[in-house]
């Protein structure tokens, strides 16, 4: 069975404050694909990142910045200096083999409030 | 241009009632998948279609069809509806569906409503 716990229902946070979004997967698979999604007030999911499994170097994109744990299972999310625009639902995700392709599973978000 | 667009974009509808939503796909991707999201924002895959062939098929009730007429298109019936089928459901699609580090694209969703 395959899991994706983001503990995190809601945080809230003033404008330029630094925020780190939790993600804890289980998997028994060896071969796997991380990745967090971006729903905004909109409703749109977005894709952000995808990390693999056997690379656990750390990825930093603008403000975004993702830190990849194997050790722990933890694929955490930071926004440093938050704006609010950022303000959306947060999705950490698992990809891992499935018949005849694979199978993603969504954590169950995390929303972030980012105030003026 | 839209990448991946539904219609209707809102549905409301009573129950009993059949209701179809649409989907359509222009950037040439093999795999095309419907989930459903809850008012809690949980989002569950229900079905994936690659190459108009089924592939995920979750435990889903069999009100629910899908019927995918091309690899660009991926609809969804669902009959007799009930008042717990009131969701948004989502389209997504992704370029080959059978590597794991496809990331899927996702339409604006049909919010579904039934009273």
């Amino acid at each position: 069975a395959q899991k994706v716990t983001q503990a995190q229902t809601e945080i809230s946070v003033v404008e330029k404050e630094d925020v780190t979004l939790d993600c804890v997967y289980e998997t028994r698979d060896t071969t796997y694909y991380l990745f967090w999604y971006k729903q905004p007030p909109s409703g749109e999911l977005v894709f952000l990142i995808r990390r693999n499994s056997f690379d656990e170097q750390n990825e930093i994109s603008g403000r975004y910045s993702w830190n990849f744990q194997k050790s722990t299972s933890s694929f955490n999310f930071t926004i440093t200096a938050s704006q609010v625009v950022d303000s959306a639902v947060y999705f950490c995700a698992l990809s891992e083999a499935y018949t005849g392709g694979f199978k993603t599973i969504f954590g169950a978000g995390t929303r972030l409030f980012v105030k003026a | 241009d839209t990448a991946v667009s539904q219609t209707p974009k809102y549905l409301v509808t009573q129950m009993g009632n059949d209701k179809s939503i649409k989907c359509e796909q222009n950037l040439g991707h093999d795999t095309m998948y419907w989930y459903k999201q809850d008012s809690k924002k949980f989002l569950k895959i229900m079905f994936s279609y690659n190459n108009k062939e089924l592939i995920i098929n979750e435990t889903v009730p069999n009100r629910f069809s899908p019927k995918s007429p091309d690899k660009a298109h991926l609809n969804l019936h669902i009959n007799s509806l009930e008042l717990g089928d009131s969701a948004v459901y989502f389209c997504a699609s992704s370029q080959t569906g059978t590597s794991l580090l496809d990331e899927q694209y996702f339409g604006p969703g049909t919010r579904l409503t039934v009273t």
